[in-house]
């Protein structure tokens, strides 16, 4: 059955960086893309960026593109979504999700919650 | 790109039918047929429910539709059900290459 599985919780200060990691199984990885979606407390969804899983083609928000960078690994099946200059009010529940562009996001990661606190 | 437009919140009794509006504009709802329904419980990952406008997956019950109108797209769940008490958020593919949300829509069951 395919999983996106999603590393753990993270805490950090404003100014830092964050690597959250996104281990798929149960498809073939280079098959699909990668859409990463956060979600602030209490707030709806937000579209931060996809990547294409054989090429590691991206597209970023606008928001976010100065300080994001989202790769692949074929050989694990993971993909990587690392945001810089943090900010508190980039507190948020991040998401994975299995497809990118006009592709249905059809399975999803947990969420990894990113707290940025001084 | 802005957020595609939805209510706030919609409420129905057991049994009845409501709909979810979702509108956006000639960009991206009523460019693209990639017009995409989440559910998303408390705490929980979304799910999705409808794709490409009214794609029901695998596994999603067939009380729930989807319909595109002009730059409208809507959710229709009829038969409403205590389990259907949840946040709905539409998306869309835009002309810019990227994918808006709309802001959510609270289901409450009466």
């Amino acid at each position: 059955q395919v999983q996106l599985v999603q590393s753990g919780p993270e805490v950090k200060k404003p100014g830092a960086s964050v690597k959250v990691s996104c281990k798929a199984s149960g498809y073939a990885f280079t098959n699909y893309g990668i859409t990463w979606v956060r979600q602030a407390p209490g707030q709806g969804l937000e579209w931060m960026g996809w990547i294409s899983a054989d090429y590691g083609n991206t597209n970023y928000a606008q928001r976010v593109q100065d300080r994001i960078t989202m790769t692949t690994e074929k050989s694990t099946s993971t993909a990587y979504m690392e945001l810089r200059r943090l900010r508190s009010d980039d507190t948020a529940v991040y998401y994975c999700a299995r497809g990118a562009w006009w592709d249905p996001r059809d399975y999803w990661g947990q969420g990894t919650l990113v707290t940025v606190s001084s | 790109q802005s957020a595609l437009t939805q209510p706030a919140s919609v409420s129905g009794s057991p049994g009845q039918s409501i709909t979810i509006s979702c509108t956006g504009t000639s960009s991206d709802v009523g460019g693209y047929n990639y017009v995409s329904w989440y559910q998303q419980h408390p705490g929980k990952a979304p799910k999705l429910m409808i794709s490409d406008v009214s794609n029901r997956p695998s596994g999603v019950s067939n009380r729930f539709s989807g319909s595109k109108s002009g730059n409208t797209a809507s959710l229709t769940i009829s038969g409403l059900q205590a389990e259907d008490e949840a946040d709905y958020f539409c998306t869309s593919f835009t002309s810019t290459n990227t994918l808006v949300f709309g802001g959510g829509t609270k289901v409450t069951v009466l």
